[in-house]
């Protein structure tokens, strides 16, 4: 069965850090883009950042530009997004996901999402 | 960066109506686009991608149509399970774009 299972959210104050990791398991995980995408309470999605498969192309969106980074190891099938200068305005659940094998990008795999939130 | 706006916000609708969704993107992004369903306190999941084409395992109620800016999902008979909130995204450049939601609910 193919599976994404993210940890590492939690509760950190303004300018804290925290890491976000994300498992991977029943596909090939060193073959695949991954993305990381989050969603604010009661909000729609917001794509966060990309990793190509073999970590040496990342993409972020302007507004983690500079305190994300994404990064992969794909002899442990782990995707992580550190996190650093949190704001109370990243606080959501963030998503792993995969890109879909193929032509352009689309998310075909989910994984249930870990929460963050930044609060003083 | 290429917004993405869909239309209705929120649309209520019975079961076994036709309903269809709109999303309209800022520039062009040639067939680039997927529809993702949402159901509250669930992952969400990818109905169609490059504009038209199902994802493995969706129902065929399901359709998508569209090129260059203007695109639309369609469901043929709404059934129960199928009131949810539907995005739609541009796969066509980074940053990837989502538009900001269509909430079904049920008349």
């Amino acid at each position: 069965e193919v599976q994404l299972v993210e940890s590492g959210g939690g509760l950190v104050k303004p300018g804290e850090s925290l890491k976000l990791s994300c498992a991977a398991s029943g596909f090939t995980f060193s073959s695949d883009w991954m993305h990381w995408v989050r969603q604010a309470p009661g909000k729609g999605l917001l794509w966060v950042a990309r990793i190509n498969n073999d970590g040496s192309n990342t993409a972020y969106a302007d507004s983690v530009k500079g305190r994300f980074t994404i990064s992969r190891d794909n002899a442990e099938n782990t995707l992580s997004l550190q996190m650093n200068g949190l704001r109370v305005e990243d606080t959501a659940v963030y998503y792993c996901t995969r890109d879909r094998p193929g032509p352009y990008h689309y998310m075909d795999v989910w994984g249930k999402g870990t929460t963050v939130t930044v609060s003083s | 960066d290429i917004q993405m706006t869909q239309s209705p916000s929120s649309v209520s609708a019975s079961v076994g109506d036709r309903v269809t969704i709109t999303c309209r993107a800022s520039q062009d992004i040639s067939g680039w686009l997927g529809w993702y369903q949402q159901k509250p306190g669930k992952v969400p999941k990818l109905l169609i991608y490059g504009a038209s084409d199902l994802e493995s395992g969706v129902p065929s109620r399901f359709s998508g149509s569209g090129s260059g800016t203007d695109f639309t999902l369609t469901i043929s008979s709404l059934q129960p399970e199928d009131f949810a909130t539907y995005y739609c995204q541009q796969g066509h450049s980074f940053p990837v774009t989502f538009g900001q939601g269509t909430r079904l609910e049920i008349k």
